[in-house]
């Protein structure tokens, strides 16, 4: 990825609460995707942030901080099929159609 | 709706030889992407069209080409492959939007 860091590899335990850190250095920034891939399937979508703030959907959350270049991804009640990859990228105002990428986050759940 | 659709899902090439990967976006997106996904490197952008126009490009070699027809499926074209070029290729369809990403299977490329 390009300015774009995760932590590469983390674990925790079923039912367990995981955040996933994701830091990002860009100019023109749009907003910050959360992305989970499992093993040999196609990455799918989890959250967008634009604006500063926590915004949640079920067990997951995504947190966004613009003037720190900081974002997370907190998984809550985890479960074993939560193991997989999590990718966090960007996108740019000045280059449309183009998502920037972190190299991914293996989460290992373990029971 | 019918999501992305990468074909064909796994492919096996010698080096030398070209290689044509096809992608079906969601039907009413216009915008296509290309990444190249390997363990090293991650997701790589390669491309980007909207309305048959090459909006974007990444920094791969000239060897790495595509194109968007009419319907807005797109295809990628490798030539001369050689065996870094093994990776997951996929491609992403959006309503040509700054959000909404959606990503197909991939085409698994093996270049012996």
């Amino acid at each position: 990825g390009q300015n774009i860091d995760q932590p590469t590899e983390m674990t925790a335990t079923e039912g367990a609460i995981v955040q996933i850190n994701c830091t990002y250095q860009t100019s023109g920034f749009n907003g910050l995707f959360w992305y989970q891939q499992h093993a040999g399937e196609a990455p799918t979508f989890l959250s967008y942030n634009v604006l500063d703030g926590l915004e949640e959907k079920g067990r997951f959350s995504s947190f966004l901080s613009r003037s720190k270049g900081y974002s997370y991804l907190l998984l809550k009640e985890l479960q074993m099929k939560d193991s997989a990859s999590y990718l966090c990228a960007y996108d740019r105002g000045s280059t449309l159609g183009r998502l920037y990428f972190g190299r991914g986050t293996q989460l290992t759940v373990w029971p | 709706k019918a999501g992305v659709t990468q074909t064909p899902r796994y492919l096996i090439k010698t080096r030398g030889q070209q290689v044509t990967l096809s992608c079906s976006p969601i039907s009413g997106h216009r915008s296509v992407s290309w990444y190249q996904q390997t363990p090293g490197q991650g997701l790589q952008f390669l491309f980007e069209y909207f309305s048959e126009t090459q909006r974007n490009k990444g920094n791969f070699p000239g060897r790495f080409s595509g194109r968007q027809f009419s319907n807005s499926r797109s295809e990628m074209n490798v030539s001369t492959l050689e065996l870094g070029d093994s990776a997951l290729y996929l491609c992403a369809s959006s309503l040509g939007q700054n959000n909404g990403y959606t990503f197909g299977s991939g085409t698994r490329l093996t270049v012996v």
